[in-house]
């Protein structure tokens, strides 16, 4: 079935360095990888995302990556900033269709970034 | 802009109390899904719906039921709380997909249940 893995559980960095948060999935069925970050009392929101006809996707600090044949796709923040410590996901899409649609999420990731 | 709006924000129940969390967006989308949050577990869906009328299984159905009469409204149905059902909710919408690709889902802001 459709399934998504997320390592690590939690990353604690210096205040500048850069991050790097990993996920697999297990179905090629799956054609959109979307991440979201959670804040402290709040709803995830959309960070960035990616389709699986792109190998990378760049908005400033923030990096997607996406390996079709390994199944894998990766969030890199550059440069972080405590602003940047927050509980992030990655999720993966499934069906070709309209008619599906069906949302999976990763088990989440902790990021601390120490100033 | 309500964007998605879910109610109550926080509830205790006891084993064997049933409720019903409502969940409404006002941005004409088709899907709706809810997810619990459990600690270290990340999102879980619990069913999801593609458009008015139609409703599925996600991950974790049971123990909970739902609806789609409306496409504004998408209320989750615990009939027998148990202590396992401890949890913070999450309702979400997107628009779908489309030919400029797949959209982003809209996440409430949560109902944290408390079963005792």
């Amino acid at each position: 079935g459709e399934n998504v893995e997320q390592h690590p559980s939690t990353l604690s960095v210096q205040e500048g360095d850069s991050a790097v948060i990993k996920c697999t999935y297990s179905d090629s069925a799956s054609n959109y990888f979307p991440w979201y970050k959670q804040e402290l009392g709040k709803g995830p929101q959309l960070i960035i995302d990616i389709r699986s006809n792109v190998g990378e996707k760049k908005d400033q600090r923030i990096a997607v990556t996406l390996n079709k044949t390994a199944k894998h796709f990766s969030l890199h923040i550059t440069e972080t900033q405590p602003e940047d410590s927050a509980v992030y996901f990655c999720a993966g899409r499934w069906g070709g269709s309209s008619n599906t649609g069906k949302l999976i999420f990763g088990q989440g990731t902790t990021l601390q970034v120490k100033p | 802009n309500a964007g998605v709006t879910q109610t109550p924000k926080f509830r205790i129940l006891k084993i064997g109390q049933s409720m019903t969390l409502q969940c409404t967006q006002d941005m004409n989308h088709n899907y709706m899904y809810w997810y619990r949050q459990d600690p270290g577990m990340g999102l879980k869906l619990i069913y999801y719906s593609v458009g008015a009328g139609i409703t599925d299984k996600g991950e974790v159905p049971n123990g909970y039921n739902v609806s789609r009469s409306t496409t504004e409204d998408f209320p989750l149905r615990l009939e027998l709380a148990a202590p396992s059902q401890t949890s913070v909710y999450f309702c979400a919408s997107r628009r779908g997909e489309g030919l400029g690709g797949d959209t982003e889902a809209f996440f409430g802001q949560g109902t944290r249940l408390t079963v005792v």
